[in-house]
């Protein structure tokens, strides 16, 4: 894999269900992954930075999990809420781009309905 | 303590046109990036300043698109003459941490100037 890849493009949740979706990228290379949480008109908002084979990040009902041997990390919604509603982004940094170049996916579109 | 902010928010301009987008990147971050979403697609680098440098303009499209970070504060991009694939949402981001401490540091990003050339 050479680019960042993010699926499910979109889901719909309902309140209260858990869900997770995926992203991929290079295994080779690896420097870091973020994940942001986006809604259009307001500015990406920061969650994760994963490092580490292994990691597991919590922030809340948010959680992600980091595999860089096989080039992907889960992102992990409990109880998702309305609020929740959002398109998650993941960007990954190369070894070779350690100045701070991300590359991201396009975008996981939740949403989520009462 | 304020976050990144981008002026204009918006701006229509048609074909040919010049215009110039303003970044203030958080304060007493040193590493300020340019992104780019253009149709739909998935945001993409434009270039890195530290301070008053450009580190990485790799990402930068065509010579119509000039960067400046004079003083190393803000930072403007202007598109001259703009075009009509030069449509889309510009993004800023700052981060703090040196590069050469940690390269895992966040990237604060701004709400984004939305560009509509016409």
């Amino acid at each position: 894999i050479l680019n960042v890849e993010q699926s499910p493009q979109s889901l719909h949740v309902q309140e209260g269900d858990s869900t997770n979706f995926t992203c991929s990228f290079p295994s080779s290379n690896f420097y870091a992954l973020h994940w942001y949480r986006w809604e259009t008109a307001k500015s990406p908002e920061a969650l994760f930075v994963m490092t580490l084979n292994g990691d597991e990040k919590k922030k809340g009902r948010i959680s992600a999990t980091l595999n860089t041997k096989e080039g992907y990390s889960y992102l992990y919604i409990k109880g998702s809420q309305p609020e929740d509603s959002a398109t998650y982004l993941c960007a990954f940094r190369r070894r070779a781009d350690s100045w701070g170049k991300l590359q991201f996916g396009a975008g996981t579109q939740v949403v989520v309905t009462p | 303590e304020a976050g990144v902010t981008q002026f204009p928010s918006h701006s229509v301009i048609e074909k040919g046109q010049t215009v110039t987008l303003r970044c203030d990147p958080i304060s007493g971050h040193d590493n300020l990036y340019w992104y780019r979403r253009v149709m739909g697609k998935e945001i993409k680098f434009l270039l890195h300043f530290v301070k008053e440098s450009k580190q990485d303009e790799s990402g930068m499209p065509n010579n119509r698109f000039l960067a400046e970070r004079t003083g190393g504060t803000y930072s403007t991009l202007k598109v001259q003459p703009a075009e009509l694939e030069d449509s889309g949402v510009y993004f800023c981001a700052s981060s703090r941490i040196p590069h050469e401490v940690a390269g895992t540091d966040t990237q604060y990003f701004g709400p984004g100037t939305r560009l509509t050339v016409l």
